[in-house]
């Protein structure tokens, strides 16, 4: 079974800190993915990679920047974490395409932003 | 823009039931994928169902099969005989093609009555 483990399950940051979501795939996995998930929004893609060194944005990549240096690992950074950056994040790898393969996901990182 | 609505913010079901989710979405396209997933209380999202829009038959998973109406934009899941462990949200997600982005519903909490 692939398993995609994300380092936190609940985070609480300072407003203006630097935040880092470390999340690992075992599956050998081309595609990573980063949503957010919010009440009523469902999921919303923040940054997706296909490969190593390689970062596509989604539909809110503002105020996010994404990290793939190694196959498994594709880390989310907050620069200058806000408020509004308080939520459920998701972290999530396929083999092929969004449609073609399942999505396997993590168990979430739920951040506070204070 | 292609969207993906999900009217019913929560269901509920006695347990042994059956229930239909609703599913409705917009898209100028003929060719397109269509998906539900399930997230339970842990968190793990899991693919429940994935429909093909050329493909005229409705898939089926053991308990889970879905409505696909092309022409009304309608993709509903319906879950027979309800168990406790199918209490999870649901949400319906669409792409256009196979390596595009997933479109996601604001999902569907799923409460089973024992």
């Amino acid at each position: 079974d692939v398993k995609v483990t994300q380092s936190s399950r609940y985070l609480v940051k300072r407003t203006g800190e630097k935040v880092f979501l470390e999340c690992v795939q075992d599956m050998d996995h081309e595609n990573m993915f980063w949503y957010r998930q919010d009440p009523g929004l469902g999921l919303r893609l923040i940054y997706f990679s296909y490969d190593v060194k390689m970062k596509e944005k989604g539909d809110i990549p503002e105020g996010y920047s994404v990290s793939r240096e190694k196959k498994e690992r594709f880390s989310l950074i907050l620069e200058s974490a806000s408020t509004n950056q308080t939520s459920m994040y998701l972290c999530a790898s396929s083999l092929y395409g969004q449609a073609n393969s399942p999505l396997h996901f993590g168990n979430g990182t739920r951040l506070t932003v204070t | 823009a292609q969207t993906v609505t999900q009217s019913q913010p929560e269901m509920s079901v006695q347990e042994a039931e059956t229930v239909t989710l609703s599913c409705t979405y917009d898209t100028s396209e003929s060719d397109y994928y269509l998906f539900w997933y399930k997230q339970p209380p842990s968190r793990q999202m899991i693919l429940v169902i994935r429909q093909e829009a050329y493909k005229q038959q409705n898939a089926t998973e053991n308990r889970f099969s879905v409505n696909f109406q092309k022409a009304a934009k309608s993709f509903s899941l319906k879950i027979s005989d309800s168990q406790l462990g199918d209490a999870a949200m649901y949400f319906c997600a669409y792409s256009k093609d196979s390596n595009y982005q997933l479109i996601w519903g604001a999902g569907t909490k799923l409460i089973i009555k024992p």
